[in-house]
């Protein structure tokens, strides 16, 4: 059964490095997706992407923040200058229209 | 704004009772809802999801959900509980007109006693 998945599973950057986070999402879906869940909290949306451009983006998501599909099947979240508070579980899902199916996340630390 | 209100952040059975978690959201719109669960350091993984059409969907592992508009509602449900159904349970709501966005509720763990 396709699935989606990410790399790295876990991520430890020093505050105010780069970090890129990668997913591969399912083959035939059109509609990408990333989410964060901080320790204990609930899963925020951070930004959609449909037809190479961002379709929706929340108030998280700033100049921080940017997402790409640099090739037919990656498609990424890359974080400038990270902060302590980014220390997070990084979703990236994908889908269709109605549905959307994650992958198992990275745990981004940052010290 | 979308919200989601998921009533219990734990909840404990035993094996083999009803298990009941429940959800009520507000939408601006008719709401497309969902359920997911996740096991500890997994992902969050589809339980089942209403869109349109029948108001009672079923979902894998004997789960289903029923909605009900006049309450707001769309608790989960599975009549007999397993020990491998403890996990943390997400409700969520979906924007069509905001890029499909999901917005969860804030999780119901549910753990069944032997």
């Amino acid at each position: 059964e396709p699935e989606v998945t990410q790399t790295p599973s876990h991520q430890v950057t020093q505050m105010g490095q780069e970090v890129i986070l990668r997913c591969v999402p399912i083959s035939n879906h059109l509609y990408f997706y990333w989410y964060r869940q901080i320790l204990g909290q609930k899963v925020e949306f951070l930004v959609s992407f449909y037809n190479n451009e961002i379709s929706e983006k929340s108030e998280i998501f700033d100049d921080q923040f940017s997402v790409e599909r640099p090739d037919g099947s990656n498609f990424t979240l890359k974080i400038r200058s990270t902060k302590l508070e980014d220390s997070a579980m990084y979703f990236c899902a994908s889908g269709g229209a109605n549905e959307q199916y994650f992958g198992p996340g990275t745990r981004l630390t940052v010290t | 704004a979308q919200s989601v209100t998921q009533l219990g952040s734990h909840v404990s059975v035993s094996e083999g009772a009803l298990v009941l978690l429940r959800c009520n959201y507000s939408s601006s719109v008719p709401p497309y809802l969902f359920w997911y669960v996740q096991y500890p350091n997994q992902g969050l993984q589809l339980l089942l999801k209403y869109t349109t059409g029948a108001t009672l969907v079923k979902g894998i592992n004997g789960f289903e959900a029923e909605f009900k508009k006049s309450e707001t509602s769309f608790h989960l449900t599975k009549p007999s509980a397993h020990m491998s159904d403890a996990a943390e349970y997400f409700c969520a709501v979906s924007d069509y007109n905001a890029g499909n966005m999901l917005t969860f509720g804030g999780g119901t763990r549910l753990m069944v006693k032997p």
